[in-house]
């Protein structure tokens, strides 16, 4: 059964890069037809969607965190990552990462997710 | 367009039909998914596609859409069916994932 498990800092400072990583069991990353997905939830509100990443390395962004988000995959460690540059108390959330699964052209969805991991910006 | 839309909260009596509907113009051509979250958890899929429910769903969840608004129907609500009810899709230009505000769902 696939499982992912998301591991982090726990806290961050102001300004400076936050990083999570996204161990994957129970099934290979570089299977066919899905990508690899971050989405974030800040205490007490709604999900957004972050980012998403293949496995040959091709990605797709929110394009209202594009310019500070990087993710990237490494196969033979079965993870993917994300980081954050330039992050302020704005970006406090549960960071949760999930298999983006496409279904026809017209319909995709995220599953499993992981557990999610708290990150927290404060000085 | 970049937005879907939900009514922030939803009540329904102990085995009654709810219905939770997500608005956004990509609905006319992308469908929702529809995610259950309950306190402290992970969101869990309930629905994909135009009305596909993943293995262990109660059949009790489903799916529709009608124009530039998709729903979300429990159909005898229970109990453990309070929760937070999320749908995402693509926006219209298909380049991008949406998430709707969420539903908090309650069950009287």
């Amino acid at each position: 059964q696939l499982q992912l498990q998301e591991s982090g800092p726990g806290l961050v400072k102001p300004s400076e890069t936050l990083s999570v990583t996204c161990t994957v069991s129970g099934d290979s990353i570089s299977t066919s037809s899905y990508y690899w997905a971050w989405i974030r939830q800040p205490p007490g509100k709604g999900l957004e969607w972050i980012g998403s990443i293949y496995s040959s390395g091709s990605s797709y962004y929110n394009p209202s965190l594009k310019s500070r988000v990087t993710i990237s995959v490494d196969t033979s460690k079965k993870q993917f990552s994300l980081r954050l540059s330039s992050v302020t108390a704005a970006d406090t959330a549960v960071y949760y990462c999930a298999r983006e699964v496409g279904g026809e052209w017209n319909y995709n969805w995220f599953d499993p997710w992981g557990q999610g991991t708290l990150l927290t910006v404060s000085s | 367009s970049s937005e879907l839309t939900q009514d922030p909260a939803v009540s329904v009596a102990l085995g009654q039909t709810v219905r939770i509907t997500c608005q956004g113009d990509s609905l006319r051509s992308y469908y929702a998914s529809w995610y259950q979250q309950k306190p402290g958890q992970a969101p869990v899929v309930v629905i994909y596609g135009k009305d596909i429910r993943p293995s262990g769903i109660p059949d009790r969840f489903s799916g529709s859409t009608s124009g530039n608004t998709a729903s979300l129907t429990i159909t005898g609500a229970q109990a453990e069916d309070e929760a937070d009810y999320y749908c995402d899709s693509r926006d219209s230009s298909g380049s991008q994932v949406l998430f709707g505000g969420g539903t908090k769902l309650t069950v009287l």
